[in-house]
């Protein structure tokens, strides 16, 4: 049992560049979700998906976009990277009664 | 105002102490309350959730939610320095039930 996968681990950027980071989890969760931790701060949420083909948008939004592929797979994209998002993104899935959640090993991302 | 507001510390108690960690949060019709830790360098990992008034206790942690005062708080009995790391509080409201809103998180480092 995996729980939550994320891949890269970590990844270095050039401004402008575009990336996908991939996240899955084994858990049968409805609810998935992406965040973004900054040095000394807590978890701000960049978008979430309550199931299969719904997503809704967190509090960070901007520079951003989500994909849930299926019940498994919910990946977020950087179009056009900017400094401003190096940061650790985390994924996460959780039961829809419980709203638990349970969280991937993170991606560090740098961009330069 | 942040939403939910945790003591930035860092909070250092000696090897067997209690540590006590707190948690405001607005009000806004709350719902659901959770503890997190994470480890440096590591993902958040729940400790606790908590759904009503009172005291909820799972082995060395307390977690005791007062919804009229608006916070929640988790006690680490017989702390050891294994639990040195940051503690998140989370909370999700009705009206986004699937969300939650994390503080900013408390360093709690136990000492030998």
């Amino acid at each position: 049992n995996a729980g939550v996968t994320q891949t890269p681990k970590f990844q270095v950027l050039k401004t402008g560049q575009s990336m996908t980071l991939q996240c899955a989890q084994d858990m049968n969760h409805n609810s998935m979700y992406w965040y973004r931790q900054d040095p000394g701060m807590g978890l701000r949420l960049i978008y979430y998906s309550a199931s299969e083909g719904t997503t809704d948008k967190g509090e960070v939004p901007n520079g951003y976009n989500v994909s849930r592929l299926n019940k498994r797979e919910f990946s977020l994209r950087l179009e056009s990277a900017a400094p401003s998002q190096t940061s650790v993104y985390f994924c996460a899935s959780s039961e829809a009664q419980s709203y638990e959640q349970y969280f991937g090993p993170g991606t560090r991302l740098t961009v330069t | 105002q942040k939403e939910v507001e945790q003591n930035s510390g860092p909070l250092s108690v000696p090897e067997g102490a209690i540590a006590s960690l707190n948690c405001t949060y607005s009000d806004r019709g709350s719902q659901s309350f959770f503890w997190y830790r994470q480890y440096s360098g590591k993902s958040p990992e729940l400790i606790m959730s908590i759904y009503s008034n009172g005291d909820k206790e799972d082995g060395r942690f307390t977690a005791q939610l007062n919804k009229a005062s608006q916070y929640v708080s988790l006690l680490i009995r017989d702390s050891q320095p294994s639990d040195s790391a940051t503690y998140l509080c989370a909370v999700n409201w009705w009206t986004n039930a699937g969300k939650s809103t994390f503080g900013d998180g408390t360093t709690l480092t136990v000492k030998p």
